[in-house]
């Protein structure tokens, strides 16, 4: 089946730094993305929806000056985490899903620990 | 999409049938029934969908009632690697590349030994 790849799977970061975690389609084109959020014991909650060659759609409450969504290529999208702060650590994950296809495909998650 | 009652937390013994219940009361006559699980720190899995006849796949099974109000999701011989957090979602449409996904609290499901 079709695989969403996210890279880094954890990262630890300073209080007022930036983290890039990276979305990969390995074997297939997303024209769309989507990257969640979820804190401890919480359920995911959808962040934003990732536009291959324009801008993101955020969800409300999400700032989108802090968290930056670039989808450059078909099978890429970014998530940067700007001036990061200990409130920001989470679980973030993307999908991506085949044209026409019923299910989204899900990467592993990258745990961001801001300290 | 229409919401969705899931029991928080079920537990099943390993090799027995574990049958977790979903009541989605106010769908529409559009809206598929989605599946998903979600292993500890991992990203979520897609298990089976339907409309509104019952689907069967190498994973599980989906029953639907006939009114459509409420479904079960069911692992036929569950496993230890099956404790997970279950989702059932409802949503409009079976496919489309614009496939963002509303997730509730889900039912933590625990196979024991």
């Amino acid at each position: 089946g079709a695989v969403v790849s996210q890279h880094p799977s954890r990262v630890i970061c300073k209080s007022g730094t930036s983290v890039k975690i990276e979305c990969r389609s390995l074997d297939f084109q997303a024209t769309t993305m989507f990257w969640y959020r979820q804190f401890p014991k919480k359920s995911l909650m959808l962040m934003a929806t990732s536009n291959e060659g324009s801008k993101a759609t955020y969800e409300q409450g999400v700032e989108k000056d802090k968290f930056l969504i670039n989808h450059a290529s078909l099978t890429l999208s970014t998530l940067t985490v700007t001036s990061a702060h200990p409130e920001d650590s989470s679980f973030y994950i993307c999908s991506a899903s085949l044209p026409g296809a019923p299910e989204a495909f899900f990467g592993q998650g990258t745990r961001l620990t801001v300290v | 999409d229409a919401k969705t009652t899931q029991p928080p937390s079920m537990d099943c013994a390993e090799g027995r049938a574990a049958n977790l219940p979903c009541n989605h009361s106010t769908i529409s006559g559009n809206e598929y029934v989605y599946w998903y699980r979600q292993i500890h720190s991992q990203g979520p899995q897609y298990i089976i969908h339907g409309l509104k006849n019952n689907e069967t796949n190498e994973m599980a099974s989906l029953i639907i009632t006939e009114d459509r109000k409420s479904s079960t999701l069911i692992l036929p011989h569950a496993t230890l690697r099956d404790t997970a957090v279950y989702y059932c979602i409802v949503r409009v449409s079976s496919g489309g590349s614009n496939y963002k996904l509303t997730f509730g609290k889900g039912t933590l499901l625990t196979v024991n030994p």
